[in-house]
């Protein structure tokens, strides 16, 4: 069974001080992995794409990898306005555009 | 471009009514897509379309029924809402044409249903 898991359910940081979250991934035949944020009561916004071992993608503060069994999202030096929950979701190869998420991260920076 | 749009934001049903949520997206896109969200479980697949006319189940499907009459629209139907339906309902699309697809997906504001 394709399975996502995200670790830490909630993390805390300071203003500037910087972290990462983990996203692992056991599926049959990887064809990309997301990064998308949600604030409260709206909708995932899109993030990154990553299709292959060794990908990194940059946005602002936040930087995405991946390796062949997990991803992380690291995040320099957050700020208040980073505080959302972090949602990581992966697409199989011949499923369609099928996203299967993780329960994601919820991420508060303190001012 | 409004982008993908949902109606309504909130609802509350008795269980054994009926509804239909509402989806419209305004990019062109062929693909659309039904999630739920329920708390420590993350977003599931409820349905999903690939074009016009061309719909399939996804993780979750039973106890709702969608169509794609058009390239718009992407309703979802509560044919007899039970209180295991209690959640919060997203749809999004992507794009696709001309032989190829792009893999992000859109998502709209969501709609909050409690059955009581």
């Amino acid at each position: 069974e394709d399975q996502v898991t995200q670790s830490p359910e909630a993390l805390r940081l300071q203003e500037g001080e910087s972290s990462s979250l983990n996203c692992s991934y056991t599926v049959s035949g990887l064809r990309g992995l997301f990064w998308y944020r949600q604030d409260p009561g709206k909708g995932p916004e899109f993030l990154f794409t990553l299709y292959s071992a060794g990908e990194e993608k940059e946005k602002e503060r936040l930087k995405a990898t991946l390796t062949k069994k997990e991803s992380f999202l690291h995040i320099t030096a957050p700020k208040p306005e980073d505080s959302a929950t972090y949602l990581c979701a992966v697409t199989i190869s011949g499923s369609a555009r099928q996203l299967t998420f993780g329960s994601g991260t919820q991420l508060t920076v303190l001012p | 471009n409004a982008g993908v749009t949902q109606t309504p934001k909130f609802q509350v049903l008795k269980t054994g009514q009926s509804m239909t949520l509402q989806c419209a997206q305004d990019m062109n896109h062929e693909y659309m897509s039904w999630y739920r969200q329920d708390p420590g479980m993350g977003l599931r697949l409820i349905h999903y379309s690939v074009g016009a006319g061309i719909t399939d189940q996804g993780e979750v499907p039973n106890g709702y029924n969608v169509s794609r009459s058009t390239t718009e629209d992407f309703p979802l139907r509560l044919l007899s809402a039970a209180p295991s339906q209690t959640s919060v309902y997203f749809c999004a699309s992507s794009y696709s044409g001309r032989g190829t697809y792009t893999d992000e997906q859109f998502f709209g504001p969501g709609t909050r249903l409690t059955v009581l």
